[in-house]
């Protein structure tokens, strides 16, 4: 089975206005942690938030947000108030604990374009 | 704090031959990890580097190798080069390699073309 699952290939959305960005893990480790990462055209993959398995609250850093819902194995990402430059590839990720030596693992991304 | 930096950032080789790429983590970070990553198979993990021995492996083959220095400066080799090793090869540099809230900082990649 696929640790880290993104749906969605492509999606659109129009500048100013919020969007979701499905993610969803696969783990039997009660000890992990989510993250986001945006990769530019330029080809960085560039650190946007995490969420730990034990956090009791939704990470939020800006205008990004974690839905994190545990149970259904989600970590959605939030992007409010789209921006032009934020039209990128995006991708999860997860990390498990100690016992699995640490790797991680990504999804296959999410193009996300903004359309002014 | 300087990023990670990774050099050459472009290389073009061609097939049979060998390569070295070269991976400077962030000041005090001492894991290293890279990535392949194609338009086919996405982001690959190779391999993990943590004071100077590999800790995990992914699933490629022998001619990826790598090693990791006391500066915690790390190499990547890829020996007689395939058409398929054209790929984005990314470093990311962590603190430390145990917990799970460490996140990973990315270098700009080198793009490698083999023809």
């Amino acid at each position: 089975a696929q640790k880290i699952t993104q749906t969605q290939p492509g999606m659109f959305v129009q500048e100013k206005e919020a969007v979701t960005l499905d993610c969803t893990y696969d783990t039997s480790d009660p000890s992990y942690g989510l993250f986001w990462y945006k990769q530019p055209s330029s080809g960085e993959m560039i650190f946007l938030i995490y969420q730990g398995s034990y956090d009791q609250q939704n990470a939020t850093e800006g205008r990004y947000s974690l839905n994190f819902q545990k149970a259904r194995k989600s970590a959605n990402l939030v992007i409010s108030a789209s921006q032009l430059g934020d039209s990128a590839m995006y991708f999860c990720a997860m990390r498990e604990g100690l016992r699995t030596g640490n790797q991680f693992y990504f999804g296959t991304g999410t193009s996300l374009t903004v359309i002014p | 704090k300087a990023g990670v930096t990774q050099t050459p950032r472009y290389l073009i080789k061609t097939r049979g031959q060998q390569v070295t790429l070269s991976c400077s983590p962030i000041s005090g970070h001492r894991s290293v990890s890279w990535y392949q990553q194609t338009p086919g198979q996405g982001l690959q993990f190779l391999f993990e580097y943590f004071s100077e021995t590999q800790r995990n492996k992914g699933n490629f083959p022998g001619r990826f190798s790598g090693r990791q220095f006391s500066n915690s400066r790390s190499e990547m080799n890829v020996s007689t080069l395939e058409l398929g090793d054209s790929a984005l090869y990314l470093c990311a540099s962590r603190m430390l390699a145990g917990g799970s809230y460490n996140e990973q900082f990315f270098g700009p990649g080198t793009r490698l073309t083999v023809l």
